[in-house]
């Protein structure tokens, strides 16, 4: 079953935070993120086990909450080229499922 | 420049043709996967490999829709006949294993006339 993805579109001034947010209805092993620029190839941001962890890297960080079945990105002091879609995946076994994406979009 | 190579970049035939694409994973990832995009969704999963094995096909339309992976290294799928519908990006991934970092060649833009 495909994950949920919220929002389905943002747009921030350059310096302003964001959270994505993304959910399933079945119990998941972990979560992938990806981001995807306009015609161009998705690129893995980062996995999340089951455990609750919460990774990072520079200005962009998510959390993985197993009991809820959720986990958000966090993208801190936003950068233009943080623009672009971002996909999560979900894997209940070994295949991922991807979210239908949220547009974000940073603005001067 | 993506690492996972693909080709054709771009095709354009009629309905009723055959259409053919190439995949050549990461050297050294064993799982490899196909799927399609339609603008605005998400990659959507229609065939994943552990080496030349099929593991998962469970969304692949097999009445025209046919892939292999013969010694477990590059792919191809094939569309035969295609449809107007098909009409989507074609991406290509690999990963070292299943449930690891994917990453993706530049895909194949598929216009059905």
């Amino acid at each position: 079953q495909q994950p949920v993805q919220s929002p389905q579109a943002v747009i921030l001034r350059e310096g302003e935070d964001a959270v994505i947010n993304c959910s399933s209805s079945k119990a998941l092993y972990s979560v992938h993120w990806y981001r995807q620029k306009h015609g161009e190839a998705p690129v893995f941001l980062m996995i999340l086990l089951k455990g609750g962890e919460q990774k990072g890297h520079e200005k962009i960080s998510a959390s993985f909450n197993e009991k809820k079945q959720q986990s958000s990105l966090y993208l801190t002091a936003s950068q233009l080229s943080y623009s672009g879609t971002y996909f999560c995946g979900t894997t209940s076994y070994d295949k991922v499922i991807f979210g239908p994406g949220t547009s974000l979009s940073v603005i001067p | 420049e993506a690492e996972v190579a693909q080709s054709p970049r771009y095709k354009i035939t009629e309905k009723s043709q055959a259409v053919a694409f190439w995949c050549d994973p990461i050297s050294g990832h064993a799982t490899l996967y196909w799927y399609r995009q339609i603008l605005g969704q998400g990659p959507e999963l229609l065939v994943q490999f552990q080496d030349e094995s099929v593991v998962d096909d469970s969304q692949l339309p097999k009445d025209r829709f046919s892939a292999e992976r013969l010694k477990g290294v590059d792919s191809t799928l094939k569309i035969q006949p295609a449809e107007l519908g098909d009409s989507a990006m074609y991406l290509c991934a690999s990963s070292l294993t299943a449930n690891q970092p994917q990453h993706f060649g530049d895909g194949t833009r598929l216009s059905i006339l």
